[in-house]
């Protein structure tokens, strides 16, 4: 199956712009989702689609995708947003997962 | 509202079974299908696979076929995942989600399986 490639890790300032990517092969085909995860609890999935956020979702949180790369940009980070973030797609064999990419907000 | 209830934790011996159940509520069952998903301590979301709730059509991902066994029984609104032979490395929290299209919607809160002698 293909790989979905993530920054381990970034930071952001509190208020400020971070860009969290995800770079694979299938995303040529597919769209990314976006699922972010706090410490001891479930995934929530906060983007899907091309642009589509689930209800109860800030609008802060949009997607984008361009060639072999999706997008999660996080526009005037909160001190709520700190967590892991993972992207998904599907694939040859299914669905993967991205590496994960840890947001620390400052 | 919409939900997805999971069995508890278990602690399995190296080589037995694990099944973990994932009942559903507040939506039509048979409408959506359901992803298992695991984590590892420490480590990241691992897709495992996929099931039709209406019919029991199934996607594995490669590493898991012939270990893995997801069935559906709709009377209950409920999924099962049978994972066989298991290893410590099995050790893990396992997450059902319910799938729409290419995306998971509604998690259930997990259930850990501990894999030790």
């Amino acid at each position: 199956s293909s790989e979905l490639t993530q920054d381990p890790a970034v930071s952001v300032a509190l208020g400020q712009t971070v860009r969290i990517t995800c770079q694979g092969d299938s995303l040529r085909s597919y769209y990314a989702s976006w699922y972010q995860q706090k410490p001891g609890q479930a995934p929530k999935l906060v983007i899907y689609g091309k642009n589509n956020r689930p209800s109860g979702i800030p609008d802060r949180f949009s997607g984008s995708s361009s060639g072999n790369t999706g997008s999660l940009t996080i526009t005037g980070a909160q001190a709520e947003d700190e967590a892991d973030y993972f992207c998904n797609s599907r694939d040859s064999g299914g669905y993967v997962f991205g590496t994960g990419t840890k947001v620390t907000v400052l | 509202q919409v939900q997805l209830v999971q069995s508890g934790a278990e602690v399995k011996k190296p080589g037995a079974s694990v099944k973990v159940s994932c009942r559903a509520s507040g939506y039509t069952f048979t409408t959506y299908g359901i992803t298992w998903v695991r984590q590892a301590p420490g480590q990241g979301l691992e897709w495992m696979g996929w099931i039709n709730s209406y019919n029991g059509n199934t996607k594995y991902t490669q590493k898991f076929q012939g270990r893995v066994t997801m069935t559906t029984d709709t009377s209950t609104s409920t999924v099962y995942m049978e994972l066989r032979s298991l290893r410590s490395d099995d050790t893990a929290v396992y997450y059902c989600a319910r799938s729409v299209e290419d995306y998971m919607d509604v998690w259930g809160k997990g259930t850990t399986v501990t894999v030790s002698s």
